[in-house]
């Protein structure tokens, strides 16, 4: 069964310092790799995927995550954090094969300091 | 396009009673799940469903029901409900099998079981 793991509830930055929020994923076959955001009383907001090609992907926001097969990770960066970015954050996979189902991570929540 | 919409987005019950919610997808999907997001379970998959018929479960008591129409509008039912069934309940539509497989949020729908 795939399962994903994220590093860290909660997290906190100062608003303008480096954002790194950690996804680990456990799957022999690597699955579709998603980040979602969620903001206070709101749904899942896609903030970028990895299904097939560059390693490196750039999603919405200033946001990027980089694939690492080696490493079985998805960790979502941001160079510059904002106050705006202060939201749950949740890493999800989706597997390639014939088991249909996002799963997701347990949430990180990020606060941005001023 | 419009996005996933919900309805309704806010619901009070008592235990025993029993609750419909709706989801429309965004124009085109064909595939909707559903999840269920609660503080100590977090996101959890309940149901999807594809040209009507349910392709995947959860593990989710029997009074988790669900069915899709149509036009790709589902509904899921939960029948007797208890007070753990608190929850925002999220519909995600996709374009469904052989495509890329990236799942679109509705606002979610806010349960409250009394």
């Amino acid at each position: 069964a795939q399962s994903v793991t994220q590093l860290g509830s909660h997290v906190s930055v100062s608003e303008g310092a480096l954002v790194l929020l950690r996804c680990n994923y456990s799957s022999s076959v690597p699955p579709y790799l998603f980040w979602y955001v969620q903001y206070p009383n709101q749904g899942l907001q896609l903030l970028l995927k990895y299904t097939t090609g560059a390693t490196l992907v750039k999603g919405i926001n200033g946001f990027e995550a980089e694939f690492k097969k080696s490493e079985t990770s998805f960790h979502l960066t941001k160079p510059s954090a904002h106050m705006s970015d202060a939201a749950e954050y949740f890493c999800a996979v989706f597997p390639r094969g014939s088991a249909r189902q996002l799963t997701f991570g347990s949430g990180t929540q990020l606060t941005v300091l001023p | 396009k419009a996005g996933v919409t919900q309805t309704p987005r806010y619901l009070i019950k008592t235990r025993g009673q029993q609750v419909t919610l709706s989801c429309s997808p965004i124009s085109g999907h064909r595939s909707v799940s559903w999840y269920q997001q609660t503080p100590g379970q977090g996101l959890q998959f309940l149901f999807e469903y594809f040209s009507e018929t349910q392709r995947n479960k959860g593990n989710f008591p029997g009074r988790f029901s669900g069915r899709q129409f149509s036009n790709s509008r589902s509904e899921m039912n939960v029948s007797t409900l208890e007070l753990g069934d608190s929850a925002l309940y999220l519909c995600a539509s996709s374009l469904g099998p052989g495509t890329e497989e990236t799942q679109y949020f509705g606002p979610g729908t806010r349960l409250l079981v009394l």
